[in-house]
């Protein structure tokens, strides 16, 4: 049974660019959430998708998108890159119970480093 | 918009001697998740408390949430090397419907032998 597996492990990209994470849900899972974790602190919300729509979105700007595809995986879009952008990027996953808030199962992350 | 502070920010013990974190949220919570996160890793999954005044047991582990739900505690009984890491607690708010986690500051700990 896999786990939440997430893609690239590592990239490097300047200023300016734009980057492209990937993440697949534990099998059964059908709601997939973002975090950004920043050196030394704790994981923020960036957003999380259910049914292919954007349902929550934490404090980041529009420059931060996402998508989720029919097979619950899911994709995290950064345009114009900043330094301040560098930082581990979770993928978590979980199933969506009404009433019930089921437990996140975290990926390895993407480590993107912005020079 | 709602803060999760959790003290201390570290903690050095010797192997053997018990650790506690303290979580404080500044909003109720519906419900408070426990993370680990080893060096080099990911957050794992832990624990869940829903219910005011709850305290859950894991081996030498012990999890309370406050009664008032904005609080909790994680409490280790004789570390041992294996329980070095980052301990996060994470808080769902009320009358929240999707799984938003808003994650505490975390504390780190290190265990020496």
């Amino acid at each position: 049974d896999a786990g939440v597996t997430q893609s690239p492990t590592h990239l490097i990209k300047t200023r300016g660019q734009q980057v492209t994470l990937r993440c697949s849900p534990k099998s059964g899972h059908d709601t997939v959430s973002w975090y950004q974790q920043a050196l030394g602190q704790g994981p923020q919300f960036i957003f999380q998708y259910y049914e292919e729509e954007e349902r929550q979105r934490g404090n980041f700007p529009d420059r931060f998108s996402g998508h989720q595809f029919p097979n619950y995986s899911s994709e995290l879009n950064v345009n114009a890159l900043l330094l301040g952008d560098s930082a581990l990027y979770l993928c978590a996953s979980s199933l969506r119970r009404t009433g019930r808030d089921q437990p996140q199962h975290f990926g390895d992350g993407t480590r993107l480093s912005i020079l | 918009g709602q803060q999760v502070m959790q003290i201390p920010q570290y903690q050095h013990v010797q192997e053997g001697e018990d650790f506690t974190t303290y979580c404080n949220s500044s909003t109720t919570l519906s419900n408070i998740q426990w993370y680990k996160q080893r060096p080099g890793g990911h957050p794992v999954f832990l624990i869940q408390l829903v219910k005011s005044g709850e305290v859950k047991k894991q081996k030498r582990l012990t999890f309370q949430f406050g009664e008032a739900k904005k609080n909790s505690s994680l409490h280790i009984t004789a570390t041992q090397t294996t329980d070095v890491g980052t301990y996060f607690c994470a808080g769902q708010s009320m009358n929240t419907g999707f799984q938003k986690l808003v994650f505490g500051t975390g504390t780190r700990l290190l265990v020496s032998p």
